[in-house]
Order: C-alpha cells, then structure tokens, then sequence
C-alpha cells in the first residue's frame, strides 16, 4: 500500500525543539521531491518546508525559515523536520506530502498528520 | 505571494445536489497551475484536480475543475454522501505555493 504516516507530534513550551518523520512505503521514496504542510486549528492549509529527492536542495515559508529543517533519510524511506524555537502560533497538525513528478509542484499522496501544540 | 480566496466560506446542500465552488486568485496563476484537495476530518488529504481541470488517478467524473486566470471553479455534479468535506484550492504556478482558506461542504 501507498503511504506516508507521519509520527513525533506533542505537546512543548515555547522555545522547545521536536522532531517530526514521516515514513514513506510502497512508492519509490528516493525518486519523489517531499514537503511539509501544516494546518493551524479552524484554518487552512500553509506550505512549510520541501526537500528534492537528494536532500541537496531545501526551501522554507519565511515563517519557520532559520529555526525549522527539512531532512531525509532515503534508506530509511524517512522525512523529517527539525522544529526549534517553537512559537505559539506553530500549533498546528503537520502534514507530509508527496510532490508529483509531474511539472509543477502539487500534492498527489498525503499522510494523517502529526498534532503539534506549542503552550505553556 | 498569490492570495487565494475561496467562496463561499460554507456551502449547505443535499445529496444528489449541485456544488460549484469558487477559488479566486489576488493575481494570474502561472500556466494555470491550479490544484484542488478534499479533505474530511482525521484523513489525510486527497488530490481531486491539477493544472485546473485535469483529474488526479482514480477521482470520479462527478468532480470537473475549470476557470484560468485568476478565477477557477470546481463542480461537484451529484453531490454522494461522501463528497461532504472541506476543499482547498492550491496554486503552484508562482512561489511561494500557496492554498486558499478552504470550503466546508456540509449537509
């Protein structure tokens, strides 16, 4: 089966770190560009971080730019993000998603989330 | 960055019914680059529309995307119990990608 589960969600203090992953099956993780979005409670969907298939290039919404990472492990099917200095407003359920190889950089496969609360 | 208002903000119909809902962009989308998901609570999102009126593998024919611009649509036919969910539109023709806020489906 095609999927993504992600793990690693909690509940921090502000100015605290978590690691999120997401393992990726039944697809040819190494080969598929990797993003994450995040949904804050009652809003929409925001775009965070993407990573290419080899890791060597990462972009970042302007919003968790310098204090979020984007990370893969092709052998372990595995993406991760690294979230420092976590803010109240970083409270959100933090989707992975697949970028198409097709052109443009749209979402064909998702996972459930991962619920992260940033309070104190 | 492209802002995406989606219209309206809820939209209250009856299985079987018609659904047309609205994503306008703040400026044209780049080659039309326009994707539209559905979302129900606890699920992960599924992709139903790229490029504006293409249909992702596996999506039914009930679901039709149009519109260039600055201004698309996505049409639910006949509405089936289980369409009613949360859409978002996502463009992908400028960076940052950006999605609208999203329209509630409900009965």
């Amino acid at each position: 089966e095609v999927k993504l589960v992600e793990s690693g969600g909690g509940l921090l203090q502000p100015g605290g770190s978590l690691r999120l992953s997401c393992a990726a099956s039944g697809f040819t993780f190494s080969t598929y560009w990797m993003n994450w979005v995040r949904q804050a409670p009652g809003k929409g969907l925001v775009w965070v971080s993407r990573i290419k298939t080899d890791g060597m290039i990462t972009t970042y919404a302007d919003s968790v730019k310098g204090r979020f990472t984007i990370s893969r492990d092709n052998a372990k099917n595995t993406v991760y993000l690294e979230m420092n200095g976590l803010r109240a407003e970083d409270t959100a359920v933090y989707y992975c998603a697949r970028e198409t190889p097709l052109p443009g950089n749209y979402f064909d496969l998702w996972g459930q989330g991962t619920l992260v609360t940033v309070s104190s | 960055e492209i802002v995406l208002t989606q219209s309206p903000g809820t939209q209250s119909l009856s299985p079987g019914e018609r659904a047309t809902l609205s994503c306008g962009a703040s400026q044209s989308v780049t080659h039309n680059y326009l994707a539209w998901y559905q979302h129900k609570p606890g699920q992960a999102p599924r992709l139903l529309i790229y490029g504006a009126s293409t249909r992702a593998t596996g999506i039914p024919d009930r679901f039709s995307g149009s519109g260039s611009g600055t201004d698309f649509t996505l049409t639910i036919s006949r509405l089936e119990p289980e369409d009613f969910a949360v859409y978002y539109c996502q463009q992908y023709g400028n960076s940052p990608l950006t999605f609208g806020g999203g329209t509630k489906v409900e009965i």
